[in-house]
């Protein structure tokens, strides 16, 4: 059974230009939430997607994105990069939404801005 | 809405000897808490989850966690240190009792396991 991919593992690229990041969640599940992990620094909620819709926001700006595809894998999208956006991004799948659900993590996607 | 204090932000215990990372949550509603752990370069792993019903429990590895809600603690265990355990810790906060809600993680701890 795979867990959580992602692609790509790292990234590079330089201020003001546009990245595209993927996830494919646990077989099974239908949720999938991405997640900011700055150096040094706990996970901070970006979104969630169910039902090919985005269900709820963290505190980001609009310059992030994404989408979720009818056989419920997600991309993340990040326009005008800025340094600060340098980060592991964690994709996390579900079974449905609801707080007791339990997330299983992918192992991420280090992007770094130049 | 939800927070998580963890109280240290590294621990340094001798292989063999007892694991103690502390957690104190705050929700408003009634909590779902979780511990995942996190080795160098990779993502996050599920240590164990309460949702509601033994206050204590128990995870993978030999760790476990106790809730008490009077303390507003989520405190995690283990008896003996393995050099393996070596990581970083993550206490992890989410409403139960709302619809949809996301994770809500501390800032971490980390765990160094000496010889």
């Amino acid at each position: 059974d795979a867990g959580v991919t992602q692609s790509p593992t790292h990234l590079i690229k330089t201020r003001g230009q546009q990245v595209t990041l993927r996830c494919s969640p646990k077989s099974g599940h239908d949720t999938v939430s991405w997640y900011q992990q700055a150096l040094g620094q706990g996970p901070q909620f970006i979104f969630q997607y169910y039902e090919e819709e985005e269900r709820q926001r963290g505190n980001f700006p609009d310059r992030f994105s994404g989408h979720q595809f009818p056989n419920y894998s997600s991309e993340l999208n990040v326009n005008a990069l800025l340094l600060g956006d340098s980060a592991l991004y964690l994709c996390a799948s579900s079974s449905g939404t609801g707080g007791a659900k339990t997330q299983y993590f992918g192992p991420g996607t280090r992007l770094l801005v130049l | 809405a939800q927070s998580v204090t963890q109280l240290d932000s590294h621990v340094s215990v001798s292989e063999g000897t007892p694991v103690l990372l502390r957690c104190n949550y705050s929700s408003s509603y009634s909590p779902s808490l979780f511990w995942y752990v996190q080795h160098p370069n990779k993502g996050l792993q599920l240590l164990l989850k309460y949702t509601s019903a033994a206050t204590l429990v128990k995870g993978i590895n030999g760790f476990e966690a106790e809730f008490k809600k009077s303390e507003t603690s989520f405190h995690l265990t283990k008896p003996s240190a393995h050099m393996s355990d070596a990581a970083e810790y993550f206490c992890v906060v989410s409403d139960r009792g709302s619809g949809n809600t996301p994770l809500v993680f501390g800032k971490g701890t980390r765990l160094s396991v000496i010889a």
